[in-house]
């Protein structure tokens, strides 16, 4: 069965610094999502992606925060100076285009740590 | 907004002993809803959707019902098992997004 692949399974770094967060989304899919979840928090949407453009993003995706399909085949999230706020879960996800939110298929997430 | 709460965890239970996670929403119009569930090491999956108002959404012996005079979508399965064991989340859709609650994590002892 085809799988959403996030790298790396847990990252560390230091406050100040940039991470770039990757995800392999299903081949076939068009439709790209990231969303997070901070420990003890609900789990909460960052952003949408489709046809190279953000198709909507939530007011915790600011200007510290870009997405990026650079490839064709990845899809990464970009936190250019982390703070120790942003040390949560982050999971990747992915559809068809003509399918609903239920047919989303998330990765196993990024757990990232800022210290 | 739209939002989702769910009872907080950990649930510790024993092996074949009945399970009810409760699940109350917020929202305007009728969204659907859903419970994932998150297996350690994995990512987040679909259990079971619901619809529309009644409707009963099953897999693997989890059921949950949709009501929409209470506004719940609980969770429930007769007997579970040590393998059940791992975060389950409640969630709706709005639009093009999925509200999730906070999750809840499930313990089962042998």
């Amino acid at each position: 069965e085809p799988e959403v692949t996030q790298t790396p399974s847990h990252q560390v770094t230091q406050m100040g610094q940039e991470v770039i967060l990757r995800c392999v989304p299903i081949s076939n899919h068009l439709y790209f999502y990231w969303y997070r979840q901070i420990l003890g928090q609900k789990v909460e949407f960052l952003v949408s992606f489709y046809n190279n453009e953000i198709s909507e993003k939530s007011e915790i995706f600011d200007d510290q925060f870009s997405v990026e399909r650079p490839d064709g085949s990845n899809f990464t999230l970009k936190i250019r100076s982390t703070k120790l706020e942003d040390s949560a879960m982050y999971f990747c996800a992915s559809r068809n285009p003509g399918t609903g939110t239920e047919k989303l298929l998330f990765g196993s997430g990024t757990q990232l740590s800022v210290l | 907004g739209d939002s989702v709460t769910q009872m907080e965890g950990p649930v510790t239970l024993s092996e074949e002993a009945f399970l009810t996670i409760n699940c109350t929403y917020t929202a305007t119009g009728y969204p659907s809803l859903f419970w994932y569930v998150q297996y350690p090491g994995e990512g987040l999956q679909l259990l079971l959707k619901a619809t529309k108002a009644d409707d009963k959404g099953s897999n693997k012996g989890f059921e949950a019902t949709y009501r929409k005079e209470t506004t719940s979508f609980h969770l429930e399965k007769g007997s579970v098992q040590v393998s059940d064991s791992a975060v389950y989340f409640c969630a709706l859709n709005r639009d093009d997004k999925i509200i999730f609650g906070k999750g809840t994590r499930l313990h089962i002892l042998p």
